[in-house]
């Protein structure tokens, strides 16, 4: 166990509509990451927030967007569903130790958003 | 374009051999590599994290580290068909775009047979 939670589990969407994925991480653990892992293949990096500012994003596009939370909950939100959107989303929290951050990331059980 | 190699496989090996599973990556500048096990169906499991060259053991599992030839390995010792899932080699990279991320390989995938 992580300590990682996500929801919902599972979620089909039609093309076009918005979707909000959330993450809920342990106390202290002040960096939360977002992933998008198509099947057969590695999660792919979408964005990272630190203590609630964005600090980080990858190769996607505007239309992914996320907030973080002070009470350790984050949320994806993923505007004019694609079919190539359908994946497993998995978030990932890192503890900071003594206000420093450290690099080892914990995902939760992921959501599986399929979209039609 | 910041990258991670690993071979797809499938890796066969009989229970009770060691199995090797590798991983190259592009970026020089990467300090944090770690394995990560991952069940079909299921999210990645942080199994081992490295991040000084040579080795680190923990239990069946060791991971190699080669910065100067941009190269981190898994062993599993005495492998068990319970190992049986795709491992995922991970590296972090640093950039002004992405912060501090976590880069994948597409994994390894690994049969353990009785």
């Amino acid at each position: 166990e992580t300590g990682v939670t996500q929801s919902p589990t599972h979620l089909i969407k039609t093309r076009g509509q918005q979707v909000t994925l959330r993450c809920s991480s342990q106390s202290g653990h002040n960096t939360v990451s977002w992933y998008q892992q198509a099947l057969g293949q590695g999660p792919q990096f979408i964005f990272q927030y630190y203590r609630e500012e964005e600090n980080g994003r990858g190769n996607f596009p505007p239309r992914f967007s996320g907030l973080q939370f002070p009470n350790y909950s984050s949320e994806l939100n993923v505007n004019a569903l694609e079919l190539d959107d359908s994946a497993l989303y998995l978030c990932a929290s890192s503890l900071d130790e003594g206000g420093v951050r450290t690099y080892e990331q914990y995902f939760g059980p992921g959501t599986r958003l399929t979209v039609t | 374009q910041k990258e991670v190699e690993q071979n797809s496989g499938p890796l066969s090996v009989p229970e009770g051999a060691i199995a090797s599973l590798n991983c190259t990556y592009s970026d020089r500048g990467s300090q944090s590599f770690f394995w990560y096990r991952q069940y079909s169906g299921k999210s990645p499991e942080l199994i081992m994290s490295i991040y000084s060259n040579g080795d680190k053991e923990d239990g069946r599992f060791t991971a190699q580290l080669n910065k100067a030839s941009q190269y981190v390995s898994l062993l599993i010792r005495d492998s068990q068909p319970s190992d049986s899932a795709t491992y995922l080699c991970a590296v972090n990279i640093t950039s002004a775009e992405a912060g501090t991320a976590l880069i994948f390989g597409k994994g390894t995938t690994l049969s353990v047979s009785s």
